[in-house]
C-alpha cells in the first residue's frame, strides 16, 4: 500500500542553523513527492515537488529537498533557519494514477528558536 | 490570479443542525478535494471530484457527510445533524490537470467549524 511517514512530530532548531524535516515513503513504481507548509492561521501552501530528473529540488523561501531512491526518503532542508520558518510541514506522495490521488503525512511542527 | 476561496471562514452551529460549506476552486482546475484538519493536526481526506467522473467518497466518515460539485466548478460540503466531533477546519483544494498524479494542489484558507 502507498504510504508516507514523517517520523518527527516536532523539530526544534536554533535560528541560523541548518534544518532538516524528515520524510520517507512507500509506493509501487515511481513516486511523485511534495512538501507543503502551513503557517499559523493560514492555509497550506505548496513548497516544492519532485517528479523526475535532478534529485535535489529547490523550492520557495530557500527550501530544498533531496530525493533518495535507495532510502525512499525526501527530506526537506534549509541551510540557515529563520524564525519565520516556524510552521507545520507536510510531506505528500503520489504516483502515476488517473485519480491524482495523493497521500499526506501527519505533519511535522518546526520551531525555530531565536 | 484568484486562488481557492472558501466560505464561510468561520461557522458556529449547535449540535444537530445541518451546515453547508462552500468552495470555489481556481478557474480551469478540474480536480477538487475536501480535507478535514483537527486542531493543527494532519489532513484527513474526505472526498475528491475529478471532472465529470463520479466522486471518490471513500474518505467520508459517515453518511451525515455529503458533497456535490455543480457545473464542474463550485463545490458544497454538507454535514447533516452535526456532532461535536465534527468540529475541525475543513480545507478545500484544487489542481489543474488530471490523470497523472504529479500536479500540486492549491488550498483554500479553510472553514473553521465549531459545533457546540
Amino acid at each position: 500500500a502507498q504510504s508516507v511517514a514523517q517520523p518527527e512530530d516536532q523539530v526544534n532548531v536554533a535560528e541560523g542553523n541548518p534544518l532538516t524535516v524528515k520524510c520517507t515513503y512507500s509506493v509501487s513504481g515511481n513516486p511523485y513527492l511534495f512538501w507543503y507548509v502551513q503557517y499559523p492561521n493560514r492555509g497550506l501552501q505548496f513548497l516544492l515537488k519532485y517528479i523526475t530528473g535532478d534529485n535535489l529540488v529547490k523550492g520557495s523561501y530557500g527550501f530544498e529537498a533531496e530525493f533518495n531512491k535507495s532510502q525512499t526518503s525526501f527530506h526537506l532542508k534549509k541551510p540557515s533557519a529563520l524564525v519565520s520558518d516556524s510552521a507545520l510541514y507536510f510531506c505528500a506522495v503520489s504516483w502515476l494514477n488517473r485519480d491524482d490521488k495523493i497521500i499526506f503525512g501527519k505533519g511535522t511542527r518546526l520551531h525555530i528558536l531565536p | 490570479g484568484a486562488g481557492v476561496s472558501q466560505s464561510p471562514s468561520n461557522k458556529v452551529t449547535e449540535k444537530g443542525k445541518d451546515v453547508e460549506l462552500r468552495c470555489d476552486p481556481i478557474s480551469g482546475h478540474t480536480a477538487l478535494y475536501w480535507y478535514r484538519q483537527s486542531l493543527g493536526q494532519g489532513l484527513e481526506f474526505l472526498i475528491y471530484f475529478q471532472g465529470n467522473s463520479a466522486p471518490d467518497k471513500s474518505g467520508l466518515p459517515s453518511d451525515r457527510f455529503s458533497a456535490e460539485r455543480t457545473g464542474g466548478s463550485v463545490s458544497t460540503l454538507t454535514i447533516q445533524r452535526t456532532q461535536q466531533e465534527d468540529s475541525a477546519v475543513y480545507l478545500c483544494a484544487s489542481s489543474l490537470e488530471i490523470g497523472f498524479g504529479y500536479n500540486e494542489q492549491f488550498f483554500g484558507p479553510g472553514t473553521r467549524l465549531t459545533v457546540l
